[in-house]
């Protein structure tokens, strides 16, 4: 099946910096999704993209969805606290043939105050 | 402010006992889903369902898997004969079409498996 490698893994960072992150995959994906999910939570949808090279902000959430339609990135401007949690990626294939979304395996972001 | 809700939020059964995980998909969604994240990993697609039949699974969604959607409202998850590595947080989601539409997710059922 398809395979997505999210990258980095984890990151530590201070209140104030800008974090980015980032799917990569080796096959073509028709949609990308962003999803933060919280300790013992389910994965909440933070930005959807439909178009190969569109680029959607979300406040101070930045993502874009690459021009191969094999990547996306995250972007967040002058992180909070609040941003702790796990990022994840997520690719949906096309609409006839695909009905399942693959995850990536997550960016564990950790904010210092 | 429309959710999928699921029941129940945490599960202890014992292995080789059947357990039902249930979920109330958002009312006007057509497409549902069940994933599954072992603690500390990805989530995991398992199937997704419309129009009353399995549309898709995964390798993970073999025969001691099944779904069922009894009524308008719930979309059920069956695992039968239940093993320890079938721990984990059950996710339901859904969303008003497939393919290139985000899907919207639950809380999450936990299980855990002794």
């Amino acid at each position: 099946g398809q395979q997505l490698n999210q990258s980095p893994q984890s990151m530590f960072i201070q209140e104030g910096e800008d974090v980015s992150m980032n799917c990569t995959s080796s096959s073509i994906f028709n949609t990308w999704l962003w999803y933060k999910q919280d300790p013992g939570e389910g994965p909440v949808l933070l930005i959807a993209l439909y178009k190969a090279g569109e680029l959607t902000s979300n406040g101070r959430l930045t993502a874009q969805f690459g021009i191969t339609r094999k990547d996306s990135f995250l972007n967040i401007s002058a992180s909070i606290p609040s941003d702790v949690g796990i990022y994840f990626c997520a690719g949906l294939g096309d609409l006839y043939n695909n009905n399942d979304m693959r995850f990536g395996a997550g960016t564990r972001l950790t904010v210092k105050p | 402010e429309p959710e999928v809700t699921q029941t129940p939020s945490h599960q202890v059964t014992q292995m080789g006992q059947e357990v039902i995980l249930r979920c109330v998909p958002i009312s006007n969604h057509l497409y549902f889903y069940w994933y599954r994240q072992i603690l500390g990993q990805k989530v995991e697609f398992l199937v997704s369902f419309y129009n009353n039949e399995i549309s898709e699974k995964s390798e993970i969604f073999d025969d001691q898997f099944s779904v069922e959607r009894p009524d308008g409202s719930n979309f059920t998850l069956k695992i039968r004969s239940t093993k320890l590595e079938d721990s984990a947080m059950y996710f339901c989601a859904s969303s008003v079409a497939g393919g290139r539409t985000e899907a919207f997710f639950g809380q999450g059922t936990r299980l855990t498996v002794v």
